[in-house]
C-alpha cells in the first residue's frame, strides 16, 4: 500500500545554516512522484519541489533540493541557508501514477529557525 | 493563484446533523481531493475524485461521502456529524501531467468545521 513517512516531528536549525528533513516512501508502482509542501503558521500549503520516479538527477529550487534515493525510497528535503521565514510546518507527498493520481501525504516536520 | 474556492471557511454544528462542504474550481482540473488536517496526522486523504462522478476512498472515508457532478465542484458530505469530525479540512486541485505526478496540487484556504 502507498504510504509516506516522516519520522521528525519537530526540528530546530540556527539561521543560515544547512538542514535536511526526512521523508521514506512506500509503493509498489514505477512511475510515482514525491513533492514537498510548507505550511506556515498562515495555514496555507506552499508547493516547493517535486521530484519524478524516472528523473536521475535531484531537483532543486532555488534553496530547497530533494535528496532522492530511489532504491531505499527516500525523498528528504535540503533547506541551504536556512532563513527567520522558513519556520514552519514540512510535508512530504507522493502521487502515484495509475490514472486516478491518488496524492497522500506524511504527518509533516515542523522546522524551527533559531537566530 | 489557483482559482480554487471553499465554502464555508468557518462552521460549527451540533453532533449529528448533516453538513455539506463545497470545493468549487475555475481551472477544469481533472483531479479534485478532500484532506482533513489533524495534530499528528498530517493531511490524510479522505475521498478524491479523477473526473466527473469518477471519486474513490482515501485513508479515512468512513463517515464521509462525495459527490462530483460537473467538473467544477467536488462536495464533502458528513452523513452525520460527530465530534471526531471536528478538524481543518482542505480541498485541492491538480491537472493532468506530462508525465506522471509531476503537476503539483492547489490547496484551498481550508475550512474550520467544530462539531458540538
Amino acid at each position: 500500500a502507498q504510504k509516506i513517512t516522516q519520522t521528525q516531528p519537530g526540528m530546530f536549525v540556527q539561521e543560515k545554516e544547512a538542514v535536511t528533513l526526512d521523508c521514506t516512501y512506500d509503493t509498489s508502482d514505477q512511475s510515482y512522484g514525491l513533492f514537498w509542501y510548507k505550511q506556515p503558521s498562515s495555514g496555507e500549503m506552499i508547493f516547493l519541489i517535486y521530484q519524478g520516479s524516472y528523473d536521475e538527477q535531484n531537483a532543486t529550487e532555488g534553496r530547497y533540493s530533494l535528496n532522492f534515493q530511489k532504491a531505499r525510497k527516500s525523498a528528504n528535503l535540503v533547506i541551504s541557508a536556512s532563513q527567520l521565514g522558513d519556520s514552519a510546518m514540512y510535508f512530504c507527498a507522493m502521487r502515484e501514477g495509475r490514472g486516478t493520481d491518488k496524492l497522500i501525504f506524511g504527518t509533516g516536520t515542523r522546522l524551527q529557525v533559531f537566530p | 493563484d489557483a482559482g480554487i474556492t471553499q465554502s464555508p471557511r468557518h462552521k460549527v454544528t451540533e453532533t449529528g446533523t448533516p453538513v455539506t462542504l463545497r470545493c468549487h474550481q475555475t481551472e477544469n482540473h481533472r483531479y479534485m481531493y478532500w484532506y482533513r488536517q489533524d495534530p499528528g496526522h498530517g493531511l490524510r486523504l479522505i475521498h478524491y475524485s479523477y473526473g466527473v462522478k469518477d471519486t474513490d476512498k482515501g485513508e479515512v472515508s468512513d463517515g464521509y461521502s462525495v459527490s462530483r457532478s460537473k467538473t467544477e465542484d467536488f462536495l464533502l458530505t458528513l452523513e452525520s456529524a460527530t465530534s471526531s469530525q471536528t478538524s481543518v479540512y482542505f480541498c485541492a486541485i491538480s491537472d493532468v501531467g506530462g508525465f506522471v505526478g509531476n503537476t503539483e496540487a492547489f490547496f484551498g484556504q481550508g475550512t474550520r468545521l467544530t462539531v458540538v
